[in-house]
């Protein structure tokens, strides 16, 4: 079946590096690619999204790239800072009919001060 | 304010026992869906609702039930729980199934 692979499963990195997460799918059928950032004990929340018709997309310290051919889509993260640290989770998304989404297993980022 | 109003927030019950977890929006979205979360598996699919009285299964719906009578509602119904169902579970809306925004939770034990 359909599915989403998610690296690393953790993370750690000092406050001001980058943090880059990867995601793979499986379904050519998927067109919607959104990241969702959870933070310890609460709801998962969008942060950024993206179609397949687009390439890139940036929103201040956060950009997502994806890559059809290959099925790889990444989350980049720049300049962390501790209120980064999260489990941030990828999906991939089939908008024809109906829309079944599918999630990556999460990453867990840990930003040091 | 704008809001996913999942209840209850915590329960625990025993292998059999039928259960509801309610699920409500406000933000008039025609699509509503449900997930679990499990330590290692991320977020699955349980079932979703593209409209009212639509429904379609998710990548995990076997011993679940969901009914959309009301655009607004869209509750999970557990007829016979078992301890592999113990997880948290997550119900989400959004314009057209992009953009979910999540409830709360429900975490969920069966003993």
């Amino acid at each position: 079946g359909e599915n989403v692979e998610q690296h690393p499963s953790t993370l750690s990195v000092q406050e001001g590096d980058s943090a880059v997460i990867k995601c793979t799918y499986s379904d050519s059928a998927s067109n919607y690619f959104p990241w969702y950032k959870q933070e310890l004990g609460k709801r998962p929340q969008l942060i950024i999204d993206i179609r397949s018709n687009v390439g890139e997309k940036k929103d201040q310290r956060i950009a997502v790239t994806l890559n059809k051919t290959a099925k790889h889509f990444s989350l980049h993260i720049t300049e962390t800072q501790p209120e980064d640290s999260a489990v941030y989770f990828c999906a991939a998304g089939e908008n024809t009919g109906g829309f079944k989404t599918i999630f990556g297993a999460g990453t867990r980022l840990f930003v040091k001060a | 304010e704008a809001q996913v109003t999942q209840n209850p927030r915590y329960l625990i019950t025993v292998t059999g026992k039928k259960l509801t977890v309610t699920c409500s929006q406000n933000m008039n979205h025609e699509y509503m869906s449900w997930y679990r979360q499990d330590p290692g598996l991320g977020l699955r699919q349980i079932y979703y609702s593209m409209n009212v009285e639509v429904t379609d299964k998710g990548d995990v719906p076997e011993g679940y039930k969901v009914s959309r009578k009301e655009k607004r509602n869209f509750p999970l119904i557990l007829e016979s729980p078992s301890p592999n169902q113990t997880s948290l579970y997550f119900c989400a809306s959004a314009y057209r199934g992009e953009k979910l925004f999540f409830g709360s939770g429900t975490q969920l034990s069966v003993l």
